[in-house]
């Protein structure tokens, strides 16, 4: 089984959608997470940090972690073209070593 | 733009050879860690360096090595390549000392194509 699930997609919607973007993780022992966005052929960028349980809102991103279920989420609020990207969800018990998922690929339709 | 410089940018090789990536952190960032990206095995963590030594270890072969000299730029070294090793490698830096500034920014990778 691996550490981090990740759904790769390809997830398609039209411009001005909400976007949902889910991963789950099986070592109860992370608490650091993170959501990074990868255009292609460039290097992923963080866009969401956040610790433990909770939301985080920054602009149009929400982050939730839910640990007890394992389950860290990334909305997306009015869903532009240039949001279209490949979406990492990462995570690290103790910032030495991350778990990263597969990657969502996300498609927004002008 | 990240901060973190990698270099070159493409590398094409012929199996049984060997290589080295380098990778510059950003000013002040103390960590560097070293991730393989495949298509069909997405971001694999590598390795680890603080400040000269190595402080965590992923899924890194035994033909792999890498090493942080003292002005903090890091090399990765893959040696007796074979084809499976086609990747992209990205080097990512961190502050490393305060957990709060401990997030990594990614360079912008080196494409290896062994042929």
């Amino acid at each position: 089984q691996k550490e981090v699930e990740q759904d790769p997609g390809p997830l398609s919607v039209p411009e001005g959608a909400i976007v949902s973007l889910n991963c789950t993780y099986s070592n109860s022992a992370f608490q650091y997470f993170m959501w990074y966005r990868q255009y292609s052929r460039k290097g992923p960028e963080l866009l969401m940090y956040t610790y433990s349980s909770g939301n985080k809102e920054d602009g149009r991103f929400t982050a939730q972690v839910d640990k007890s279920s394992k389950y860290i989420s990334l909305f997306i609020r009015d869903s532009q073209p240039s949001d279209s990207a490949t979406y990492l969800c990462a995570m690290s018990a103790n910032f030495n070593k991350f778990y990263f998922g597969s990657g969502t690929k996300l498609n927004v339709k002008p | 733009d990240s901060g973190v410089t990698q270099t070159p940018k493409h590398l094409i090789t012929a199996t049984g050879q060997r290589v080295t990536l380098r990778c510059s952190p950003r000013s002040g960032d103390l960590s560097v860690y070293w991730y393989q990206q495949s298509l069909d095995q997405g971001l694999q963590f590598l390795i680890q360096y603080y400040n000269g030594e190595e402080r965590a270890k992923g899924n890194i072969l035994e033909r792999f090595s890498a090493q942080q000299f003292p002005d903090l730029h890091s090399e990765l070294n893959l040696s007796s390549l074979e084809l499976g090793d086609s990747a992209l490698y990205f080097c990512a830096s961190s502050h490393g000392t305060d957990l709060a500034k401990n997030i990594q920014y990614f360079g912008a990778g080196t494409r290896l194509s062994v042929l």
